[in-house]
C-alpha cells in the first residue's frame, strides 16, 4: 500500500518563529488533509489539499501531486499551535482509507 | 450540524467482557470508517463502510465487528476484549467517489478505551 513519511518527527521552537513541516507519500493521491492533534486528543481539519496552494491565517499548505509531497508552512507561532500534525492521504488506486503519517510533534515555547 | 459524534468519550473494561462503541454522523456522508490510535502511532483502520448494508475490513479488523444498518450510525463492537485492544478510537466520515470533487474526511472527539 501507500507509504507516507513525515518530517521532521519532533520540532521544538520559540513562541514567534516559523515552521514547515513535511509530507512525503509513495504513490499517486486523490486526496491529502492535514490534521492538527491537539493536547486533549483531538484531530481538527487544518487543510484539504490535493494539490496547490492554500492559506488560512498564520496556516498554508502546499501540495505537489506530481512530485508526492506536501508542506504545511505555520508562522509566527503560538504555544496553542504546540501538537501533533498529521498527514493523510487517500490514493488514487485503493478503497476509500486514509493512510496517516507518524505525525511531527511540535512544541512551542513561550 | 452536530457532525460526528461518539460515545463514550472514556471506557474500561475487563479482559473478555463486550461493548459497543457508538458513533453518528448528521452530515449525509455516505463513507464511514473506524481508525485506532495507539501511542505515538498515526491512526490506522479497522473497518470501513461505503454505504448503509456495506462494511469491509481495514488493516487491523481482528476482534471487532461492525454493521451499518442506516446511514447516520456506524458503530464498532469489540466480542472479547483483549489488553491489545487498548487505544484511543476515531470514527470517520465524508463523501465517497473517486470522482467526487469534495471528499474531506471529518474526525469524531475519539473514545478512549483501557483494556484490564
Amino acid at each position: 500500500g501507500i507509504q507516507v513519511e513525515q518530517s521532521p518527527p519532533d520540532l521544538i521552537l520559540q513562541e514567534g518563529a516559523n515552521s514547515t513541516l513535511r509530507c512525503n507519500f509513495s504513490d499517486s493521491v486523490n486526496n491529502l488533509q492535514w490534521f492538527h492533534q491537539n493536547p486533549w486528543g483531538q484531530l481538527i481539519n487544518l487543510f484539504y489539499i490535493p494539490s496547490g496552494t492554500k492559506q488560512n491565517g498564520r496556516l498554508s499548505a502546499t501540495t505537489v501531486a506530481t512530485e508526492r509531497y506536501s508542506l504545511l508552512y505555520i508562522s509566527s507561532s503560538q504555544t496553542t499551535d504546540s501538537g501533533v500534525y498529521f498527514c493523510a492521504v487517500r490514493s488514487n488506486f485503493g478503497n476509500e482509507k486514509l493512510t496517516f503519517g507518524t505525525g511531527t510533534r511540535l512544541t512551542i515555547i513561550p | 450540524n452536530a457532525g460526528v459524534t461518539q460515545t463514550p468519550k472514556f471506557q474500561v473494561l475487563k479482559t473478555g467482557q463486550s461493548m459497543t462503541l457508538q458513533c453518528a454522523q448528521d452530515m449525509n456522508h455516505e463513507y464511514m470508517s473506524w481508525y485506532r490510535q495507539d501511542p505515538g502511532m498515526g491512526l490506522r483502520l479497522i473497518h470501513y463502510s461505503v454505504g448503509a448494508g456495506i462494511t469491509d475490513q481495514g488493516e487491523v479488523p481482528n476482534g471487532y465487528n461492525v454493521s451499518r444498518s442506516t446511514t447516520e450510525d456506524f458503530p464498532l463492537r469489540l466480542l472479547s476484549a483483549a489488553p491489545s485492544q487498548t487505544s484511543v478510537y476515531f470514527c470517520a466520515s465524508s463523501y465517497l467517489g473517486l470522482a467526487a470533487s469534495y471528499n474531506e474526511q471529518f474526525f469524531g472527539p475519539g473514545t478512549r478505551l483501557t483494556v484490564l
